[in-house]
């Protein structure tokens, strides 16, 4: 069966600080994965999302960034955090012919 | 570019009164239309789809959205509300992309 696996759950990091959040999937190959920030009032905010091994269409320009090393990992980093890197960050793989399926989320505390 | 919007962030309704929620999308072409909701604290949850055919979806929970091509819409219709549909709302676009639109939160008063 198809699962996607995304840790940690809860995160609180210093500002300046790095940042590694690692997405798998299970049970498919070649998705499509994207990150998503989630925050009130605006919905699912699309970060990156990536068709392939190494590419990476980055939507919003931003102090994060996103790498795909194999087919079925997705991992969203930055080399210093900022206070308003805070936020629900949600992992999701589609195929583009059915429905999406999301990680748990990470709630991210940039203190 | 490829953009959704969902014109009410917030609607209230009064249980067993009907619910319509307004979604527009942008795109070049006929994308793949989804309704989610979420629940607080829980994940999204997939309530219908539209790929082609068909332009009235039924779903889950008693939900059903037309798509119009005309419009650029894809509204989601509730013939009688719940307590329990109380929820946020999100309409989703797939074009070459997933794009979620910013959602609507659904009060239900008894």
């Amino acid at each position: 069966s198809q699962t996607i696996h995304q840790w940690p759950a809860t995160l609180v990091q210093p500002v300046g600080s790095p940042l590694s959040l690692e997405c798998t999937v299970e049970g498919t190959s070649n998705p499509n994965l994207y990150w998503y920030r989630q925050a009130a009032g605006r919905g699912l905010q699309l970060l990156f999302y990536s068709v392939g091994i190494g590419q990476i269409s980055s939507e919003v320009p931003q102090n994060l960034s996103a790498s795909r090393p194999q087919d079925r990992q997705f991992i969203l980093s930055s080399k210093k955090l900022l206070l308003s890197d805070s936020g629900f960050y949600l992992c999701a793989w589609d195929t583009g012919l059915a429905e999406a399926f999301f990680g748990q989320g990470t709630r991210l505390t940039v203190v | 570019a490829q953009s959704v919007t969902q014109p009410d962030i917030h609607i209230t309704v009064s249980e067993g009164a009907s619910l319509e929620l307004r979604c527009n999308y942008s795109y070049g072409a006929t994308p793949y239309l989804f309704w989610y909701v979420q629940s607080p604290g829980q994940g999204l949850q997939l309530l219908l789809k539209y790929f082609s055919g068909d332009t009235l979806v039924q779903g889950i929970k008693g939900f059903e959205a037309e798509f119009k091509r005309s419009q650029s819409s894809f509204n989601l219709r509730k013939p009688s509300v719940h307590w329990s549909d109380a929820a946020e709302y999100f309409c989703a676009v797939h074009g070459n992309k997933l794009v979620f639109g910013a959602g609507t939160i659904l009060r239900v008063k008894s």
